[in-house]
């Protein structure tokens, strides 16, 4: 079946970086767009920008813009998300889709950021 | 950009009654090419991730059950779920995908009354 296996849950310092990743099974990985949604502790869902798989165009949320670089490679069937200069405020769930309307989704890593 | 908002903020209904969910966009969703209203329901379950409903605002995803029903065009949308069932209560979120930045609505939580 169609299914999203993302990275463990990670805890980081105000100021660094951190990667997630999304390796997708159970279907062709090129030929679907894959989202990145994230959802802060009680709050709602706040797209961040996607890839396309087949040729790597990307699109970002102005909110993102300079801080989020999404990137694939198709030999692991695998999308990256990276967000740097992290603040407190980037504490959340981080998820993965595929497609515009999203059908499948990631179990979501979580990302702490702390002092 | 889009902006999206739904209303109410929550509700709460009765087991078997109906719950009526809307969500407004600020600009038309509607693609006048193919007649298609760019627009998504999820339902979210504490803890879980987002589940996809509805698409293209009245399509219902494959073991969707046939409760669920979306409808609209343009920029007004409604969610409704026809008779309330105790594994309904979630939180609802629309979203646009007409174009980036692809939006959520802020969510409208559904409890039993």
């Amino acid at each position: 079946q169609v299914q999203f296996v993302q990275s463990g849950a990670e805890v980081k310092k105000p100021g660094a970086s951190v990667k997630v990743s999304c390796k997708a099974s159970g279907y062709t990985f090129t030929n679907y767009a894959i989202h990145w949604v994230r959802q802060a502790p009680g709050q709602g869902l706040e797209w961040m920008g996607w890839i396309n798989a087949a040729n790597g165009n990307t699109k970002y949320s102005q909110r993102f813009q300079d801080r989020v670089t999404i990137t694939r490679d198709t030999s692991a069937s695998t999308a990256y998300m990276e967000l740097s200069s992290l603040t407190s405020e980037d504490t959340a769930v981080y998820y993965c889709g595929r497609a515009a309307y999203i059908d499948v989704w990631g179990k979501g890593a979580t990302v702490t950021v702390s002092s | 950009d889009i902006v999206m908002t739904q209303s109410p903020d929550s509700l709460a209904v009765s087991l078997g009654e109906r719950a009526t969910i809307n969500c407004k966009s600020s600009q038309s969703i509607l693609y006048s090419s193919n007649n298609k209203n760019y627009l998504a329901w999820y339902q979210q379950k504490p803890g879980q991730p987002p589940r996809l409903l509805i698409y293209w605002a009245s399509t219902r995803e494959s073991g969707v059950p046939d409760r669920f029903n979306g409808s609209g065009s343009g920029t007004d949308f409604t969610l409704t779920i026809s008779s309330l069932q105790a594994e309904d209560v979630a939180v609802y979120y629309c979203q646009q995908y007409y174009n980036s930045p692809q939006v959520f609505g802020p969510g409208t939580k559904v409890d039993i009354k």
